[in-house]
């Protein structure tokens, strides 16, 4: 969806590494949100954000960390890579004013290996 | 136990088959539930929205939900190979913060 962006597409690095994904949005939704995917595990949610003053963990933060900079932006860093956090990352958003509050819209993810 | 359970597959069905995906889940307080679908290289984006039990039918697409047996169903009619992908169930309940996903099932239709 043309509408959440995500940069890069795809990383690679290595161990120890500080590396950051980031996202925009142009949808004008309040919250966002950073998942991560790895086969046989589905999505699993790391940071949330309701606005901009507002950061929430998720069921995996550890290891990682995330800057909500404006509404419409959103990047996750993570402080010193480590391989087992290879993996597809996603970041979504959703409207709290919308019918479907609960529909959250999905970027096109960055593939991340980290070596 | 997962609170969402889904089967992996992968399916694989020839084109124009019904196609019928599932998910089970354990926590009653679930009211929303979602199907959405990723195709490859790709997010994953919404599919169905439904809030009651019941069927919801969206051109070839309905969805299935059973609140007592908890037990959601996405099934697909006259399935086509550019239905091919994986299919995710979500749910949430009502005024919580986030969704929670099933793991996904993948499926190819073939010509």
């Amino acid at each position: 969806d043309a509408d959440v962006t995500q940069t890069p597409r795809n990383r690679i690095t290595k161990t120890g590494k500080r590396i950051m994904l980031e996202c925009s949005q142009t949808k004008g939704h309040d919250r966002m949100y950073w998942y991560r995917q790895d086969p046989g595990l589905g999505l699993r949610l790391i940071y949330y954000s309701f606005d901009v003053k507002d950061i929430n963990k998720g069921e995996i933060s550890d290891g990682y960390s995330v800057s909500r900079q404006a509404q419409a932006k959103f990047s996750l860093s993570l402080e010193s890579a480590i391989p087992n956090q290879t993996a597809l990352y996603f970041c979504a958003t959703s409207d709290s004013r919308g019918r479907y509050q609960e529909t959250q819209y999905f970027g096109p993810g960055t593939r991340l290996l980290v070596l | 136990q997962k609170e969402v359970e889904q089967d992996p597959g992968p399916l694989s069905v020839p084109e124009g088959a019904i196609v019928s995906l599932n998910c089970t889940y354990s926590n009653s307080a679930f009211q929303y539930f979602m199907w959405y679908r990723q195709y490859s290289r790709k997010g994953p984006e919404l599919l169905m929205y439904t809030y009651s039990s019941g069927n919801k039918e969206d051109g070839r697409f309905t969805a299935q939900v059973d609140k007592s047996s908890k037990y959601i169903s996405l099934f697909i009619r006259d399935s086509q190979p550019s239905d091919s992908a994986t299919y995710l169930c979500a749910m949430v309940v009502q005024g919580a913060q986030k969704l929670v996903f099933g793991q996904g099932t993948r499926l190819t239709i073939n010509p």
